[in-house]
């Protein structure tokens, strides 16, 4: 069964700190892993994908197949960075349900 | 640009009623989909669509859960008898085949 473990609940950062929110996941076949975001009152929305390999908003994500681990970083914290952060992984190249971490929020400490 | 809209906002209902979720997807997204979260949880799948059929669903999708398009534009997820524990944030989201988009979603409260 697939699975993603985002251990940080809560993680408060200064601004222009560096930020890193974890996430490692489960499974058997061949995942693509999402990072969404969800801003206060507003919808969840793609932040990045692995296979994009962009760098959205100053946010990287670099798939580690060994630890599987899709850890979001950033290096200089903002304070509209401040939301929910969910890692998702679906199966690669379908258009397959996402499966969700728990979330993280971010608090950035201006 | 296109989004995702989910009517109501906020749905209150009392137990064993049915509700009738309503998304209107994307225009020319070809996959659909609803999540549910409940409060404290994770965003849990809950079923997908595709080609006028259910592609895949959930344990937690049962027989009291339906979904239909019943016509070009809409998406729909109806609870027959509604019980305390569906009370959660149910999410919509389309896509062509990459990018899953959502929408606001319902607050549904089961009293």
């Amino acid at each position: 069964a697939q699975r993603v473990t985002q251990p940080e609940k809560l993680l408060s950062v200064f601004k222009g700190a560096p930020v890193e929110l974890k996430c490692n996941y489960s499974y058997s076949g061949s995942p693509e892993l999402f990072w969404y975001v969800q801003y206060s009152r507003q919808r969840l929305q793609l932040l990045l994908r692995h296979i994009s390999r962009e760098s959205i908003k100053g946010f990287t994500a670099d798939l580690n197949k060994g630890e599987t681990s899709f850890h979001l970083k950033k290096p200089f914290a903002q304070e509209e960075d401040s939301a929910m952060y969910y890692c998702a992984l679906s199966e690669q190249d379908l258009p397959e349900k996402l499966t969700f971490g728990t979330g993280t929020r971010l608090t950035i400490i201006p | 640009e296109p989004e995702v809209t989910q009517t109501p906002s906020h749905q209150v209902t009392q137990m064993g009623q049915e509700v009738i979720l309503r998304c209107v997807p994307i225009s020319n997204h070809l996959y659909f989909y609803w999540y549910r979260q409940i409060l404290g949880q994770k965003v849990e799948f809950l079923v997908s669509f595709y080609n006028n059929e259910i592609s895949e669903k959930s344990e937690i999708f049962d027989d009291q859960f339906s979904v239909e398009r019943p016509d070009g534009s809409n998406f729909t997820l109806k609870i027959r008898s509604t019980k305390l524990e569906d009370s959660a944030m149910y999410f919509c989201a389309s896509t062509t085949g990459r990018e899953q988009f959502f929408g606001p979603g319902t607050r549904l409260t089961v009293l």
